[in-house]
């Protein structure tokens, strides 16, 4: 079975402070994404990645950065969390080309920034 | 206006009823995605589809390119079907745009 895992379900941080979240795929997939998710408003990409070292910015990456250094990590950073950054971010995976490949998805942190 | 569009937001169902979720979309596409969501958080991919349809048990997905549409059909409904499910697609990329989502629940 395909696993992509989340390091952290749940963390409380505080407005400022740096905050990581940590995906780990098993598959070898090349393509990682990482998404937010707020009710009404869907999931949005925050950043994509299609190999190690490699980033490409979503359609909210303000805010965020990224980290690739292997393969089956892709890290999301909160450089400074804010309390519009409380949200649920989810972490996926497909081999490259998931234009005709199953896209897999990890269980989801729910950060809250108080 | 959404470049993916679902209906309805909000479904109530009895259990064993035949229930329909619909997708417009209004971008090319190179392929289209149903996802499961169950509270809690995770994501389960429940089909991929580029043309015609699909069937996995009791869910049945099809899709008709020319009219940019697609649909999930759910038979003999049950309880444990309730969840978000989330039309997504492929806009000839690999990144995907979803769909806001349509929320199930299915009572005893």
């Amino acid at each position: 079975d395909v696993k992509v895992t989340q390091s952290s379900r749940y963390l409380v941080k505080r407005t400022g402070e740096k905050v990581f979240l940590e995906c780990v795929q098993d598959m070898d997939h090349e393509n990682m994404f990482w998404y937010r998710q707020d009710p009404g408003l869907g999931l949005r990409l925050i950043y994509f990645s299609y190999d190690v070292k490699m980033k490409e910015k979503g359609d909210i990456p303000e805010g965020y950065s990224v980290s690739r250094e292997k393969k089956e990590r892709f890290s999301l950073i909160l450089e400074s969390a804010s309390t519009n950054q409380t949200s649920m971010y989810l972490c996926a995976s497909s081999l490259i080309g998931a234009a005709g490949n199953t896209i897999y998805f990890g269980e989801g942190s729910w950060l809250t920034v108080v | 206006k959404n470049e993916v569009e679902q209906s309805p937001q909000n479904l109530t169902a009895q259990e064993g009823e035949f229930i329909t979720i619909n997708c417009s979309y209004s971008v090319g596409i190179s392929a289209l995605h149903w996802l499961q969501q169950h509270p809690g958080g995770g994501i389960v991919s429940l089909f991929m589809l580029s043309s015609g349809k699909k069937k996995h048990g009791r869910l049945i997905a099809t899709i008709n390119i020319q009219e940019k549409h697609s649909s999930l059909h759910i038979t003999a409904s049950h309880p444990r079907d309730s969840a978000v499910y989330i039309c997504a697609v492929n806009p000839n990329t690999d990144k995907l745009i979803f769909g806001t989502g349509t929320r199930l629940q299915v009572f005893p």
